[in-house]
């Protein structure tokens, strides 16, 4: 299996402007995460997913963040409209059911000008 | 609030000595723990679990050591080597959850030859 698969690695994008990041996740997991890197923060968790349905969303952290997994094999998390704050590395991680470890995809690094 | 903390930001250790990595948590509704490992430019990689049941769990050259009592783990490396260079990441648990984890800000780890 080629693993958790994202796009774009690097996104370099204007305040204002809407982003979409994309995820691909491991065939047959059953949850699907999206996590941020930050220095302040370190690794905190946006939202999750089981079965294509959002879980948990409590730390996305505004209005302006959205996610959507469509199927089983992708999934978006989408900000409209982008502010420089928004700069950091994102996630995405799968995992199976009955498993606690998650498997992280390269992510994606995001600036905001 | 940080559930899980990891306080010491860096670490520098000279090759063959022993790595001491620790890890603090407040939940006490936290069943299961993990390390993870990161290089630059990659996603985190799974590297040991224990689940509150232990106290100890080894793997190779790694051994996590969990205090339920003072809410503490650790991670021990030995011996060190130039390739365990890296970021480390503390996760944790709770059995409600799913699978969702909660990390730690992460200890850099830098081994001299």
């Amino acid at each position: 299996d080629a693993g958790v698969i994202q796009s774009p690695r690097h996104e370099v994008t204007e305040m204002g402007q809407e982003v979409t990041l994309r995820c691909k996740p491991i065939s047959g997991h059953d949850y699907l995460f999206w996590y941020r890197q930050t220095m302040m923060r370190g690794l905190e968790l946006l939202i999750y997913f089981n079965n294509n349905v959002p879980i948990d969303d409590s730390g996305m952290p505004e209005d302006r963040f959205s996610a959507k997994m469509p199927n089983a094999s992708f999934s978006t998390l989408k900000i409209q409209p982008s502010e420089p704050r928004d700069s950091a590395v994102y996630f995405c991680a799968s995992s199976p059911l009955g498993r606690k470890k998650l498997f992280f995809g390269s992510g994606t690094q995001l600036s905001v000008l | 609030d940080q559930q899980v903390k990891q306080n010491s930001p860096s670490l520098s250790v000279q090759e063959g000595r022993i790595s001491i990595l620790n890890c603090d948590y407040t939940n006490s509704m936290f069943d299961y723990f993990l390390w993870y490992k990161k290089y630059p430019a990659e996603g985190p990689t799974f590297l040991i679990s224990i689940s509150s049941i232990k106290d100890k769990n080894e793997d190779g050259r790694f051994t996590v050591f969990l205090n339920k009592s003072a809410k503490h783990l650790s991670l021990h490396i030995v011996p060190s080597q130039p390739g365990d260079s890296a970021v480390y990441f503390c996760a944790a648990s709770a059995g409600a959850a799913g699978n969702k984890l909660t990390f730690g800000g992460g200890t850099r780890v830098l081994v001299k030859p």
